[in-house]
């Protein structure tokens, strides 16, 4: 599975649109990109994924550059309650027994 | 969405002791469950994948003698960790996948051992 990197760290302002990168430069054509976010000490929550499309739904949109090497997580107000660790993850999506593998994600900080 | 339990959500116990952890999904069944590890201000690590009816496939460097996983059910995943040191204190969770989008992992929410 492609490995991915992210900022270690964001901050942003309540009511304000969060905007988390992600590259996966080594991402292969049947791998799909996945965002996960955990609350502190409980398990990781499905955010959204896509392929090659940006995609929307009630919690996020995610936008996937032409050449698939970068994504970006958009959570357009962000509240207090979206503070956590936000993880990309990229995986082979044909099945949906796929495991996934977490790198060290991003720490979003929403401040009032 | 789909439901993923665990069984106890925190346990202490003694050096040299083993201790089961369950994990369960509620509302659909499972053939595959993933068991992840956590320790304290970082990513999760996967152990291991548990399959029903058959053995767990385990990550490089996990010792399968000491983290026993059996799925002897399709809502039923289980962890032993035997004799357990100070070391194995972390968190541990569990991910069962869903049936609707592609990919997507149910987790649950998570159970935290500290050995003495």
């Amino acid at each position: 599975d492609a490995k991915t990197t992210q900022p270690p760290s964001m901050d942003c302002a309540e009511g304000r649109a969060a905007n988390l990168p992600c590259n996966h430069s080594t991402i292969s054509g049947n791998e799909y990109v996945y965002w996960y976010r955990q609350i502190h000490s409980q398990g990781p929550q499905y955010i959204i994924h896509g392929l090659k499309n940006n995609e929307t739904n009630e919690m996020a949109s995610l936008i996937i550059t032409e050449d698939r090497k970068s994504s970006t997580l958009i959570l357009p107000h962000a509240t207090l309650r979206d503070t956590a660790v936000y993880y990309c993850i990229v995986s082979k999506g044909s099945s949906n027994t796929g495991k996934l593998i977490f790198g060290q994600g991003t720490t979003l900080q929403v401040k009032p | 969405g789909a439901v993923v339990s665990q069984h106890p959500s925190w346990v202490i116990c003694k050096s040299g002791t083993s201790v089961k952890i369950e994990c369960r999904s509620l509302d659909f069944q499972a053939t595959t469950m993933f068991w992840y590890r956590q320790f304290p201000k970082q990513s999760l690590m996967l152990m291991a994948t548990s399959n029903e009816g058959s053995k767990a496939t385990y990550e490089q460097g996990v010792e399968k003698d000491k983290f026993l996983i059996n799925h002897a059910s399709l809502t039923l995943s289980t962890l032993t960790v035997t004799s357990a040191h100070p070391e194995d204190s972390s968190f541990y969770i569990c991910s069962a996948p869903g049936t609707g989008k592609v990919g997507e992992q149910f987790f649950g929410p998570g159970t935290r051992l500290t050995v003495l």
